[in-house]
């Protein structure tokens, strides 16, 4: 089975501070995505990266920036945390773009 | 514009009854993939059926079936043989072009005893 982890599960941080999400997947797949979840807004999807070193902006990455230094391994990083940031952030991955996506079991992240 | 919609916010079914959870999409790409997601109160997202633009059957897995109606453009899962473990938050997505996926806004589904 596809295992996609992410680094924690709830996190408190302070507006201004630099964050840091991690997501690993053990299944050798070519993508990766972050999204994040609000209610009544679905998911949204901030990055994606279809191979190391190489991402792609979806439709809210500002504020955000992503690093994928090893296959397995994708990280979403908040420059400077602002209350907006306030959500559940899911990462995904897949073997190919066009299959369905394996996700990880999200990151809550509470901005004070 | 491509743009997924679930109308459903919130739907009860009876244990053991089937239950309809709609979907529509929007897209002017000719090739796509449609797909649906489950989320349990753990906050998972879990796959469960996949429909592509040019299949002619509609997908079935086990209790699953996605009745995809192409002109209509409509995708709506069919749940039969509701479990109280189907109690959860279900995304209609769509993805259309390369990588870009589209989430609905979802439909939480209730299976009473």
């Amino acid at each position: 089975d596809v295992k996609v982890t992410q680094s924690s599960r709830y996190l408190v941080k302070r507006t201004g501070e630099k964050v840091f999400l991690e997501c690993v997947q053990d299944m050798d797949h070519e993508n990766m995505f972050w999204y994040r979840q609000d209610p009544g807004l679905g998911l949204r999807l901030i990055y994606f990266s279809y191979d190391v070193k190489m991402k792609e902006k979806g439709d809210i990455p500002e504020g955000y920036s992503v690093s994928r230094e090893k296959k397995e391994r994708f990280s979403l990083i908040l420059e400077s945390a602002s209350t907006n940031q306030t959500s559940m952030y899911l990462c995904a991955s897949s073997r190919q773009v066009v299959d369905e996506q394996y996700f990880g079991p999200g990151t809550r992240l509470t901005v004070t | 514009a491509q743009k997924i919609t679930q109308t459903q916010p919130g739907m009860f079914v009876q244990e053991k009854e089937a239950v309809t959870l709609d979907c529509t999409y929007d897209t002017s790409d000719q090739s796509y993939g449609l797909f649906w997601y489950k989320q349990p109160s753990s906050g998972e997202m879990i796959f469960l059926i996949y429909q592509g633009s040019y299949d002619e059957q509609n997908a079935t897995e086990g209790r699953y079936s996605l009745n995809f109606q192409k002109a209509r453009k409509s995708a709506n899962l069919v749940i039969s043989a509701s479990q109280l473990g189907d109690s959860a938050m279900y995304f209609c997505a769509m993805r259309s072009g390369t990588y870009k996926y589209i989430f609905g806004t979802g439909t939480r589904l209730k299976v009473l005893a």
